[in-house]
């Protein structure tokens, strides 16, 4: 299996634009999570899915964010606007439980300028 | 104060050394420990796993639990220039507190 695959590896954009990040987890896990990760904060749980359904996205900041999986093999997590705060590296990652493995991506780094 | 700390380090340690990373948590419910290793622009990857007190060995490193006084630790024996990551702890509870809670992660540097 290649992985959990992320896309893009690096976004730079404009303050006010619309960020998607794609995630293609491993085939057979029932679990994704959305993280963010930032020097001072660490690793931020923003959303997970359970059977592609949204379980706790307690961690999402604002309404600014929001996270789809429209299939077991496919999530977006998209920001409109995008401000100069959002800047981070955002990862997925998948599961075969909630408290298993971890497999993360390679992160997506999000530049907002 | 945080559920779960860490200090940030950098640690930077000749080859071969003993290395001790460390994290307290302050919820006694917390039942499952993990180690992740982070390499440089990469992914975190999970390094060791335990369920509830004791210790786990994989080769040389060593995972540490001790419930009593809510304190975990990784121990890395003869450390190589390969070693040298973030390395990041991880703790969940049971039941319908499974969420797992990280720490903010210690970078190491391993000198040949």
């Amino acid at each position: 299996d290649a992985g959990v695959i992320q896309s893009p590896r690096h976004e730079v954009t404009e303050m006010g634009q619309e960020v998607t990040l794609r995630c293609k987890p491993i085939s057979g896990h029932d679990y994704l999570f959305w993280y963010r990760q930032t020097m001072m904060r660490g690793l931020e749980l923003l959303i997970y899915f359970n059977n592609n359904v949204p379980i706790d996205d307690s961690g999402m900041p604002e309404d600014r964010f929001s996270a789809k999986m429209p299939n077991a093999s496919f999530s977006t997590l998209k920001i409109q606007p995008s401000e100069p705060r959002d800047s981070a590296v955002y990862f997925c990652a998948s599961s075969l439980s909630v408290t298993g493995e971890l497999f993360f991506g390679e992160g997506s780094r999000l530049t907002v300028l | 104060q945080k559920e779960v700390e860490q200090d940030p380090g950098p640690l930077s340690v000749p080859e071969g050394a003993i290395v001790s990373l460390n994290c307290t948590y302050s919820n006694s419910a917390f039942q499952y420990f993990m180690w992740y290793r982070q390499y440089s622009r990469k992914g975190p990857e999970l390094l060791m796993y335990t369920y509830s007190s004791g210790n786990k060995e994989d080769g040389r490193f060593t995972a540490q639990v001790d419930k009593s006084s809510k304190y975990i630790s990784l121990f890395i024996r003869d450390s190589q220039p390969s070693d040298s990551a973030t390395y990041l702890c991880a703790i969940s509870g049971a039941g319908n507190n499974r969420k797992l809670i990280w720490g903010l992660g210690t970078s190491l540097a391993v000198n040949p």
